[in-house]
């Protein structure tokens, strides 16, 4: 069973760069699957962030796109997630996750990580 | 893109059945067979519970159900229990994104 576990400051300032990282188990960044980042205000409903292949292509959701990117090492089995001029609205409990591929396509989000909690505040 | 539509909270006796929609627009349940439902306890990590619209995963009890209509997906519980209490959300593919409801409680009285 894959695992992910994700790492990162748990404090970010206003207006910063908040950088976090999923570490992969028991499956490969390399393999067919999609690899997603979702986070969850306190008290608050999911939301999508991006997903990224292997290969490089990335998603991202509309309303972050601007802000956000997401990354893949093959090297260490990893990927990651940058989100630029943080607000206090950006607090949150952030989950890596997989998105499960196979013959029938790549739209399932099927084993997550137990999530961080990355707090923006001066 | 805005989060799909759920009823904030349902609740049925043990044994009972109960049904949670999901309403979308036509850029994503109404154009794509490819929704998802999780289940979320407090301060846990959601579980995939139906995939592809109707699809269990492995060990999912058959007493969780999917369907869809149109711009409206439902999640069906038969058969409530109390392990059932959790939240759950409704998870679209929207064409190079995906979208998540706006979460329903479930309450097992």
């Amino acid at each position: 069973q894959v695992q992910l576990q994700e790492s990162g400051p748990g404090l970010v300032k206003p207006s910063g760069t908040l950088s976090l990282t999923c570490a992969v188990s028991d499956d490969s960044v390399s393999s067919t699957h999609w690899w997603t980042w979702v986070r969850q205000p306190p008290g608050e409903g999911l939301e999508w962030i991006g997903e990224i292949y292997h290969g490089g292509t990335s998603h991202y959701n509309p309303s972050l796109k601007s802000r956000v990117t997401i990354s893949v090492d093959k090297s260490k089995n990893q990927f990651s997630l940058k989100l630029n001029s943080v607000t206090a609205a950006d607090t949150a409990v952030y989950y890596c996750a997989r998105v499960f591929c196979d013959t029938t396509g790549c739209f399932r989000i099927d084993q997550w990580g137990q999530g961080t909690l990355a707090t923006v505040s001066s | 893109q805005s989060a799909l539509t759920q009823p904030r909270s349902v609740s049925g006796s043990p044994g009972q059945s109960v049904t949670i929609s999901c309403t979308g627009t036509s850029s994503d349940v109404g154009t794509y067979n490819y929704v998802s439902w999780y289940q979320q306890y407090p301060g846990k990590a959601p579980k995939l519970m139906i995939y592809d619209v109707t699809k269990r995963p492995s060990g999912v009890p058959d007493r969780f159900s999917g369907s869809k209509s149109g711009n409206t997906a439902s999640l069906t519980i038969s058969g409530l229990q109390a392990e059932d209490e959790a939240d759950y959300y409704c998870c679209s593919y929207a064409g190079s994104s995906y979208v998540f409801g706006t979460g329903t409680e479930v309450t097992v009285l």
